[in-house]
């Protein structure tokens, strides 16, 4: 079964330390994956993916995120948080496997991440 | 350029009433969804549209139908409401041959139901 799991409900970091939200997977075959931020009382927005090739992604904001294929894992990271990053975070995986619903996206439940001042 | 707009922004209904969430999108895409956002579930994937009369039930679609008369709109109607579906809605759109591209959401419908 295709899931995706957000260890962290929330996380919290001193503005200008690095940030990390955890990701971890489990899909049939090859994933593509996404990160996606929500700010209060608005949708999703779109940050970053990794579809194929380099393991680390750089994204919108200054985000990045390292895809490791053995842990089954796509953290997301940015070398210095800014109170204007504290927001909800979602990571996302499309199961491209044969058979698959038209590559459903499957969402985490969400981190919440609090950058203070 | 509009993107996903959704309508309306809130909504408050007695049990057993139904109504229309609206989406509508002018960025031509084939593929339209609806998810709902509940705390700590995450999304989860009520219905979901490849084209213009073609509609199929994703995770969660007791109580709701959909149908996509047109490419530009998916409305999302609620039957008989009732308080478990008190919660957060977002359309979202892509391509749909572009499954290495993300998804574009609306703002979300708030929906109480007492």
């Amino acid at each position: 079964a295709q899931s995706v799991a957000q260890p962290e409900d929330q996380v919290n970091v001193a503005e200008g330390n690095p940030l990390t939200v955890k990701c971890t997977y489990s899909v049939s075959g090859n994933p593509y994956l996404f990160w996606y931020v929500q700010y209060p009382n608005r949708g999703l927005q779109f940050l970053l993916k990794y579809i194929t090739g380099d393991n680390l992604v750089k994204g919108s904001y200054g985000f990045e995120a390292e895809f490791n294929k053995s842990q089954t894992s796509f953290h997301l990271k940015k070398p210095s948080a800014l109170v204007s990053d504290s927001a909800l975070y979602f990571c996302a995986v499309r199961d491209m496997s044969r058979g698959s619903t038209l590559g459903r996206l499957y969402f985490g439940r969400g981190t919440q991440l609090t950058v203070w001042p | 350029n509009a993107g996903v707009t959704q309508t309306p922004k809130f909504q408050v209904l007695k049990t057993g009433q139904s109504m229309t969430l609206q989406c509508a999108q002018d960025m031509n895409h084939e593929y339209m969804s609806w998810y709902r956002q509940d705390p700590g579930m995450g999304l989860r994937l009520i219905h979901y549209s490849v084209g213009a009369g073609i509609t199929d039930q994703g995770e969660v679609p007791n109580g709701y139908n959909v149908s996509r008369s047109t490419t530009e709109d998916f409305p999302l109607r609620l039957l008989s409401a009732a308080p478990s579906q008190t919660s957060v809605y977002f359309c979202a759109s892509r391509f749909a041959g572009g499954s290495n591209q993300p998804q574009h959401f609306g703002d979300g419908t708030r929906l109480s139901i007492l």
